[in-house]
């Protein structure tokens, strides 16, 4: 069965450099999730879209922005990078549908390392 | 404030026996979904069961089983049979229903190491 996937898998990047990261959602899924996940730490929600709108913010820094595509994919994208951004960060994907459970989906994860 | 919490930082337990990991959580709203994910050293995160507040059985999966006790806000994962491969992070989350985005806030999670 096809899964999220997540390019690219591993990112260095000096400070004050940018980076994209890119999120396939798993087909027909419409709700994509974007969550940071630092050193020790739990995942913490950063922002999400359902079908190509934004229908939630977390704590997500100013520096970056997101946005999900026509073909649902989504780009996460990070500006003037900070040490403190090095982290791993999910995508996730549902179908919201009318059930009140929606499985999220995580894809691998991309291992961002600034320096 | 912190919605989820897991006061086991670490645990070990012995293959083949039992372990129990605590998760309790704190919300207003009373339709919300408790999840348990695990997340080996590789890093990828894995659903393993989903309990929905007016589930009225507490949900099972396999070797997995969650303990929930609405009254006292508590949803634990109960693994039977550890298997080596069991060693890993395990992440309580909860999503409430009046998130429309369908956000999962987690806990801090536990770190399940299986002894042979």
């Amino acid at each position: 069965a096809a899964g999220v996937i997540q390019s690219p898998r591993h990112l260095i990047k000096e400070k004050r450099e940018t980076a994209t990261l890119k999120c396939y959602p798993i087909p027909r899924h419409d709700t994509v999730y974007w969550y940071q996940q630092g050193p020790g730490q739990d995942p913490q929600f950063l922002i999400s879209f359902y079908e190509k709108m934004q229908s939630d913010k977390g704590s997500i820094p100013d520096r970056f922005s997101a946005q999900q595509f026509s073909d649902y994919h989504s780009e996460l994208n990070m500006s003037s990078l900070e040490l403190g951004d090095s982290a791993l960060y999910f995508c996730a994907s549902s179908s919201r549908g009318t059930s009140f459970y929606n499985e999220q989906f995580f894809g691998p994860g991309t291992r961002l390392t600034v320096l | 404030a912190q919605k989820i919490t897991q006061t086991q930082p670490g645990m070990f337990v012995q293959e083949k026996e039992a372990v129990t990991l605590d998760c309790t959580y704190d919300t207003s709203d009373p339709s919300y979904g408790l999840f348990w994910y695990k997340q080996p050293s590789s890093g990828e995160m894995i659903f393993l069961i989903y309990q929905g507040s007016y589930d009225q059985q507490n949900a099972t999966e396999g070797r997995y089983s969650l303990n929930f006790q609405k009254a006292r806000k508590s949803a634990n994962l109960v693994i039977s049979a550890s298997q080596l491969g069991d060693s890993a992070m395990y992440f309580c989350a909860m999503r409430e229903a009046d998130n429309q985005g369908g956000k999962l806030i987690f806990g801090q999670g536990t770190e399940l190491s299986v002894k042979p």
